[in-house]
């Protein structure tokens, strides 16, 4: 079964940091780029970053640029994003997805598997 | 950045019914590289539709996507129980990739 399992969400004080992970399984995970997608309480879908397969090209949303950072160990069929200096409007689900097409580059693609996703609170 | 109207904001509904969802582009959206999704309560979204037109694996054929340019539409035959959902566009054409606001299809 074609599977991406978060990890790593929690509450966490503003200006503070946060490190999620996503377990891939099921599919050649080397094949895909990955994405983070984020959901705040009530509100609509949000790209937040994509890598490619190999690592090479990196993509981040302005909102996040700076302060987040996405990477991927191949070997474990993991991705993972570093948020450093949380804001309360980072405030949100965040939801690791797969992109439809294999060794898209851009940073651009629709999205056909999604994690259940992990809750990020930013709250003093 | 390319912004997406979704309308209208709330389709009220009865099973059996069929059901029209626009989204519209603020620039021309090349190559077609429109999706949908739905989304239920507590869930995670579900693609639909890629390409603007092409379903997603194991989507019913009652979910159609049409349109080209700025305008696109989703449109759903025959309301069954489990398609009273949110629907969000997005657009994958050019950085950074926009959703729409959704549309609610909610039981009449």
């Amino acid at each position: 079964e074609v599977q991406l399992v978060e990890s790593g969400g929690g509450l966490v004080k503003p200006g503070g940091s946060l490190r999620l992970s996503c377990a891939a399984s099921g599919f050649t995970f080397t094949s895909y780029s990955m994405n983070w997608v984020r959901q705040a309480p009530g509100k609509g879908l949000e790209w937040v970053s994509s890598i490619s397969s190999s690592s090479s090209y990196i993509y981040y949303a302005d909102s996040v640029k700076g302060r987040f950072s996405i990477s991927r160990d191949n070997a474990k069929n993991s991705l993972y994003l570093l948020m450093n200096s949380l804001r309360v409007e980072d405030t949100a689900v965040y939801y690791c997805v797969r992109d439809v097409k294999q060794l898209v580059l851009t940073g651009l693609d629709a999205f056909d598997i999604w994690g259940q996703g992990t809750m990020v609170t930013v709250s003093s | 950045e390319i912004v997406l109207t979704q309308y209208p904001g709330t389709l009220s509904l009865s099973p059996g019914e069929g059901a029209t969802l626009f989204c519209r582009a603020s620039q021309s959206v090349s190559s077609r590289s429109l999706a949908w999704y739905q989304q239920k309560p507590g869930q995670a979204p579900r693609l639909l539709i890629y390409g603007a037109s092409s379903r997603a694996t194991g989507i019913p054929d009652r979910f159609s996507g049409s349109g080209s340019g700025t305008d696109f539409i989703l449109t759903i035959s025959r309301l069954e129980p489990e398609d009273f959902a949110v629907y969000y566009c997005q657009q994958y054409a050019s950085s950074p990739q926009t959703f729409g606001q959704g549309t609610k299809v909610e039981i009449k």
